[in-house]
């Protein structure tokens, strides 16, 4: 079956520094892939859609400066939440629809953020 | 505007016995998919059953049946026989077929307890 795969699987990182998260289709190709948010206890918000060979879309509220999307390949999206700090501790979790068949959204297993 | 409600915050179930977990949507558009996710406490989504908005037999997957009713906007997932394993977090979701992006919304969603 279709994997997507994140990397890394959590970070823990002092406030102001840059984390970049990697989300991977490893047996699909996807042109377009999503980022999600999830606060403990909480659903998933989706922040932006990735878009190969452009700009990502964001959601109302989310600042494109600070979480920066790129996607630079069929297989390839990252995240980079830029100067973090605490208020950024969340699991992110990204999904990619898979090009033939859209019914289905693979989701990655989450990357668990901690800022100190 | 899309917005997905699961108005049961917490559910406790005995085993063997089935469930009920309630989603009602809204949406103006014609064509749309319903989804139901499962979420454990490892994190991973884990995508349980699709039914799309001209689907006109209600969507079964083993143990799982989505009860769609259209007129009324609902897409209540039934487990039957339930297991202690299904205990975990459950997600109703719903993406517009319109939308090129394919994006999925998140209800609240629903943590169910099987009790042996």
């Amino acid at each position: 079956g279709a994997v997507v795969s994140q990397h890394p699987s959590w970070v823990i990182c002092k406030s102001g520094t840059s984390v970049k998260i990697e989300c991977r289709s490893l047996d699909f190709q996807a042109t377009t892939m999503f980022w999600y948010r999830q606060f403990p206890k909480q659903s998933l918000m989706l922040m932006a859609t990735s878009n190969e060979g452009s700009k990502a879309t964001y959601e109302q509220g989310v600042e494109k400066d600070k979480f920066l999307i790129n996607h630079a390949s069929l297989t390839l999206s990252t995240l980079t939440v830029t100067s973090a700090h605490p208020e950024d501790s969340s699991f992110y979790i990204c999904s990619a629809p898979r090009l033939a068949d859209d019914n289905e959204q693979f989701f990655g297993p989450g990357t668990r953020l901690t800022v100190l | 505007a899309q917005k997905i409600t699961q108005t049961q915050p917490g559910m406790f179930v005995q085993e063997k016995e089935a469930v009920t977990l309630d989603c009602t949507y809204d949406t103006s558009d014609p064509s749309y998919g319903l989804f139901w996710y499962k979420q454990p406490s490892s994190g991973e989504m884990i995508f349980l059953i699709y039914q799309g908005s001209y689907d006109q037999q209600n969507a079964t997957e083993g143990r799982y049946s989505l009860n769609f009713q259209k007129a009324r906007k609902s897409a209540n997932l039934v487990i039957s026989a339930s297991q202690l394993g299904d205990s975990a977090m459950y997600f109703c979701a719903m993406r517009s077929d319109y939308s090129s992006a394919s994006k999925i919304i998140f209800g609240s969603g629903t943590r169910l307890s099987i009790r042996p």
